[in-house]
């Protein structure tokens, strides 16, 4: 079985500080880890994966996340926030068996100008 | 390119009403998941296709059917619906020996 966590279910940050999601996981397996974004009344984008490769991923709009086996932790980071970041952000592992993926209950950033 | 689209964005339904949910992919992806998305929570799994003509429930499948007739297109039925489907629904696709799915826009439904 596999699950996420998702620390915190909101952040606050103003505009130009860094910006850290929170995400912890539970897989029987060699995971697929993702982080999507969602704007309001949008669909979701990728923003980054892991898939056994380099533990530090980089992603589009200035975002990475570091895989950290020992941790079970994936968590998102920018080094500088923009306003055009706040959004819901949703940390997925895969199931590699039948491709399915287990979704985060999501973080809400928002960002303070 | 559209990727995956989504048939209708928008529908306020009756209880006890039916509808069919469209999905189509332009990818020629042979994954695909049909996903709900209840306010202020992730995404489930309803139902996915691991190519046409197979298809498996996901987490939450009560209530919801689909079909896989072509690579294309993969259509969510309700067939009477309950207010406790309000919800948005995501289509979603991804390629053989890929994970990555792409989304579609989202189709808002409403049941009252």
């Amino acid at each position: 079985a596999q699950s996420v966590t998702q620390l915190d279910s909101h952040v606050s940050v103003s505009e130009g500080t860094p910006v850290l999601l929170r995400c912890n996981y539970s897989s029987s397996y060699s995971p697929s880890l993702f982080w999507y974004v969602q704007h309001p009344n949008k669909g979701l984008q990728l923003l980054l994966k892991y898939t056994s490769a380099a533990t530090l991923v980089k992603g589009i709009n200035g975002f990475e996340a570091e895989f950290k086996k020992s941790e079970t932790s994936f968590h998102l980071t920018k080094p500088s926030a923009h306003m055009s970041d706040a959004a819901e952000y949703f940390c997925v592992v895969s199931d590699t068996g039948r491709r399915a993926l287990t979704f985060g209950s999501g973080t809400r950033l928002q960002v303070q100008p | 390119n559209a990727g995956v689209t989504q048939t209708p964005k928008f529908r306020i339904l009756k209880i006890g009403q039916s509808m069919t949910l469209q999905c189509t992919q332009d990818m020629n992806h042979n994954y695909m998941y049909w996903y709900r998305q209840d306010p202020g929570m992730g995404l489930k799994l309803i139902y996915y296709s691991v190519g046409a003509g197979i298809t498996d429930k996901g987490e939450v499948p009560n209530g919801y059917n689909v079909s896989r007739s072509t690579t294309e297109d993969f259509p969510l039925r309700l067939e009477l619906a309950a207010p406790s489907q309000t919800s948005v629904y995501f289509c979603a696709s991804s390629g053989q020996g890929q994970e990555t799915q792409y989304f579609g826009p989202g189709t808002r439904l409403l049941v009252l």
